[in-house]
């Protein structure tokens, strides 16, 4: 069964701290991982996205990693603002839109 | 430029009641799609357009229905509201199908009671 795994669940981070997010998944065919941010009461946006050849790729303070062997993905937070606070979903892409898996998001808090 | 419009933005409908969803995008993207987010998990599929007059199901299909008469407008409607349709939806377009970005509407948060 295809299934994207987000860990943690929720986290709590202080301003200007880093932080990792993690992202497992068992899907096939693979063709691509997104992650996007969802902040309370709007639409997701992406932030970035991760074909099977690529291992690391950076959005301003975001920086993505994918270990496409081991199925692992990561979202490095630099220098956290209070505007991180949301949700960050993971998803991958099963051969097109319309087979997309999503993760169900890890929760970010970040506290002045 | 508004990219993905959603209206309402709220509503709470009675069991049995019919509404309709109404989704527009200005970026002139033949793809659309409708999915669903219920707390505790991942958005689910309902319907799915490739462009004006072609529509599919998704994962979710059952008591929803959608038109695609123009390639601004997605609308998705409710025939028979129950309350396992208390849920937010999102309606989102892209360019193409292969993994190419999709952009979403700030979403509909609908009750059903």
């Amino acid at each position: 069964k295809n299934q994207v795994e987000q860990s943690p669940q929720s986290l709590i981070i202080l301003e200007g701290k880093n932080c990792t997010l993690q992202c497992n998944y068992t899907v096939s065919p693979f063709s691509n991982l997104r992650w996007y941010k969802q902040d309370t009461g709007r639409g997701p946006v992406s932030l970035t996205i991760m074909t099977f050849s690529e291992n690391t790729k950076s959005n301003g303070r975001y920086t993505a990693t994918l270990d496409a062997d081991t199925k692992q993905s990561s979202l490095h937070i630099t220098a956290s603002q209070l505007s991180d606070s949301a949700s960050y979903i993971c998803v991958v892409n099963a051969g097109n839109n319309r087979k997309l898996i999503w993760g169900l998001g890890t929760s970010l808090a970040v506290n002045p | 430029n508004a990219g993905v419009t959603q209206t309402p933005k709220f509503r709470i409908l009675k069991i049995g009641q019919s509404m309709t969803l109404q989704c527009t995008q200005d970026m002139n993207h033949n793809y659309m799609y409708w999915y669903r987010q219920d707390p505790g998990m991942g958005l689910k599929l309902i319907y799915y357009s490739v462009g004006a007059g072609i529509t599919d199901k998704g994962e979710v299909p059952n008591g929803y229905n959608v038109s695609r008469s123009t390639t601004e407008d997605f609308p998705l409607r409710l025939e028979l509201a129950a309350p396992s349709q208390t849920s937010v939806y999102f309606c989102a377009s892209s360019t193409g199908t292969d993994g190419t970005e999709a952009f979403f509407g700030q979403g509909t948060r609908l009750t059903v009671v």
